[in-house]
């Protein structure tokens, strides 16, 4: 039972134009999310997180949009460089309720084209 | 600051062997969790340690221990070895809220894990 899901494997963006990621999950307990990013060889890098109270959170050229009542999440990466091409993952938790684990997608390789 | 460490970079066994994994976590981070992730998916979650304590597991067998250090460091141990063990193990660190849960996780590179 996959509670998160990212539906597009892979991503094509060309530089400087915005490069948009989407997570769906399934389980409405879920009130933290986060996504990271993760290059060959190394453990995921922590890029962004929102609380289920927000819609929307901002940091430089990332912003994620949480729309609750349709349990979608996106990540906006505005202007795309080629240092982003990546694979990223979105992951999920149960934070309020003190548990303790993230749910991870299977992940969206993005690549960013000079 | 250092990050999370973990040791070794790469392992190869046989299968039936056991295997150790080890991971420092990010200096006063006191929660530790275990991943493992296969090729093609997401983070796998195994564990979690808090204050020494098994706070998590997740859908895994027996065959997967760990524990945790008064330094806050983490073991994962896996017995028995099988083929589809082979994998990357991330273990990482994470400050831990009043009521448990947990904040933002930062990862070590992982161990990669191969079994043949």
């Amino acid at each position: 039972d996959q509670q998160v899901k990212q539906n597009s494997p892979s991503l094509s963006v060309q530089e400087g134009r915005i490069s948009i990621l989407n997570c769906d999950y399934t389980n409405s307990m879920f009130d933290y999310f986060l996504w990271y990013k993760k290059y060959p060889a190394e453990g995921p890098t922590f890029l962004i997180s929102i609380s289920s109270i927000k819609d929307k959170n901002e940091d430089g050229r990332f912003t994620v949009f949480l729309n609750k009542s349709a349990k979608h999440l996106s990540l906006h990466i505005v202007p795309s460089q080629p240092g982003d091409s990546a694979v990223y993952f979105c992951a999920a938790s149960a934070g309020a309720s003190g548990t303790y684990k993230y749910i991870f997608g299977t992940g969206t390789r993005l690549k960013v084209l000079a | 600051d250092a990050g999370v460490t973990q040791s070794p970079t790469h392992l190869i066994k046989t299968r039936g062997q056991h295997v150790t994994l080890r991971c420092s976590p990010i200096s006063g981070h006191k929660s530790v969790s275990w991943y493992q992730q296969v090729l093609g998916q997401g983070p796998q979650f195994i564990f979690q340690y808090y204050e020494k304590e098994e706070r998590g597991r997740g859908n895994f067998p027996d065959r997967f221990s760990a524990r945790q250090f008064p330094n806050y460091s983490s073991e994962l141990n896996v017995n028995a070895l099988l083929l589809g063990d082979s994998a990357l193990y991330l273990c990482a660190s994470s400050l831990v809220s009043r009521r448990g849960g947990i904040y933002e996780q930062y990862f070590g590179p992982g161990t990669r894990l191969t079994v043949t």
